[in-house]
């Protein structure tokens, strides 16, 4: 079955304990992106990744890296987190191009105390 | 970078009524625009997308129309059901960019 996974799908954390979220596709995407989705705010990018080893910022990256070093995996990770990271994050994937479907994984609910 | 800004925020309409949700878009390079539909709790699904060189498009009970010159476009979903309630997110794509600009969403409720 062609998906988008992520893992954990939830997690509560402390305050500056560095935490990384996966993300995996089975689809042969090249593009993938992470957002963050805030009440009233929508779905905000974090970072996307064009291809392995291509990364780039999106409109909200302060606090967060990634890494694409395998074309099916696109870590998220927060090297400190801080409260006004808690948010729900959804990893996507499609093809490269201009207008093909995003497929979106279940979402990951974190939670920084 | 695009921006693209979405109205109403929320909707509420009764079983069989159409909802209409609208977004506006401000970079006139832009050429494709994606509508999603996330259920609560669950994950942004496409529901129908439409390219800049077409007007219109239709799928069932939604449509999608283009108004390039205005830099608007619309959601339209005909006699609505409960299982139509969600968020509605419209996007915008730049060309040279993967990359989706999304509006900030549209709950629309329709009640029994």
């Amino acid at each position: 079955e062609a998906q988008v996974t992520q893992n954990p799908r939830y997690l509560i954390t402390v305050t500056g304990k560095k935490l990384t979220v996966t993300c995996s596709q089975n689809m042969n995407h090249e593009y993938m992106s992470w957002y963050r989705q805030d009440p009233g705010l929508g779905l905000r990018q974090i970072y996307y990744s064009m291809n392995v080893e291509v990364t780039d910022k999106g409109d909200v990256p302060e606090g967060y890296k990634v890494s694409r070093k395998e074309k099916r995996n696109f870590p998220l990770i927060l090297e400190s987190p801080s409260p006004n990271q808690t948010s729900l994050y959804f990893c996507a994937s499609s093809l490269k191009g201009q207008v093909y479907e995003q497929y979106f994984g279940p979402g990951t609910r974190l939670t920084v105390t | 970078g695009e921006n693209v800004e979405q109205h109403p925020s929320t909707l509420s309409v009764q079983e069989g009524d159409s909802a209409v949700i609208k977004c506006t878009y401000s970079d006139s390079a832009s050429n494709y625009f994606p509508w999603y539909k996330q259920e609560l709790g669950k994950r942004p699904q496409l529901i129908i997308d439409i390219r800049s060189n077409v007007g219109e498009k239709k799928d069932q009970r939604i449509a999608v129309t283009l108004n390039k010159t205005a830099k608007h476009f619309s959601l339209h979903i005909t006699e609505t059901q409960p299982e139509d309630s969600a968020v509605y997110f419209c996007a915008a794509r730049t060309p040279g960019y993967s990359t989706l600009t999304f509006g900030k969403g549209t709950m629309l409720l329709v009640s029994p």
